[in-house]
């Protein structure tokens, strides 16, 4: 079935970059997202990559995809204690509206 | 500001309560959900209104009721919940169905 599989956690140095990661098994998925919670908000989209893509860099934030490994990751340039959070990777599928969420990998900034 | 909001922010109920959770959007968006997250899990979507007609109800138990009056309200009733329920409720909106969605800071749920 639809799966879509993230670290729980990640924890990086302050001014390190931050590679979060996440694998996917369906391949027909159209659009992968990356959405961004901070404590007590909401989901915020952060970026997102059409899946004919190898690449979308917006500012500090560059999203590889590799299509024949259903492998998505985020990058964050400069990673700073604004940027503590849960990331959370989606996909969605041509045939289906829902969105196919991960579990979110917490990403933890040491100073 | 996502032009999501959600009311009340938290909320503490009793097993034998009954409560309703309130979201509204300020977007023009014709399709609005109710995701379920628990920690560590990935996010569950409990149900999908377009244009005020449901479209998507995913198994979800009887105790929670969802009312979509219009296109900018959504409301999720709650009544004889179980613990197993506590979880942070958020709601959503897209133009359209399948659309990008945006999301409200959500309703943190604490059945006791």
């Amino acid at each position: 079935g639809e799966d879509v599989e993230q670290s729980l956690f990640l924890s990086v140095r302050e001014g390190d970059s931050s590679v979060i990661n996440c694998t996917y098994t369906d391949s027909s998925s159209t659009y992968l997202y990356w959405y961004k919670q901070e404590p007590g908000a909401g989901l915020q989209l952060l970026t997102y990559i059409f899946s004919n893509m190898d690449m979308k860099q917006d500012q500090r934030l560059t999203v590889l995809l590799n299509k024949k490994d259903k492998h998505l990751s985020l990058r964050i340039a400069d990673t700073q204690t604004g940027d503590s959070a849960i990331y959370f990777c989606a996909e969605s599928i041509d045939s289906n509206y829902q969105l196919i969420w991960g579990a979110g990998t917490k990403l933890i900034i040491k100073p | 500001e996502t032009g999501v909001t959600q009311t009340p922010r938290h909320l503490v109920m009793g097993m034998t309560n009954k409560k309703s959770l309130k979201c509204e959007q300020h977007l023009g968006h014709n399709a609005m959900y109710w995701y379920k997250q628990s920690a560590k899990k990935p996010l569950e979507l409990m149900f999908v209104y377009s244009l005020e007609e449901r479209v998507e109800n995913n198994s979800v138990p009887s105790r929670f009721s969802p009312e979509c009056p219009n296109s900018s309200h959504l409301f999720l009733h709650l009544h004889t919940l179980q613990p197993e329920d506590s979880a942070l409720y958020l709601c959503a909106s897209s133009q359209d169905v399948g659309a990008e969605q945006y999301f409200g800071p959500g309703t943190r749920l604490t059945v006791t």
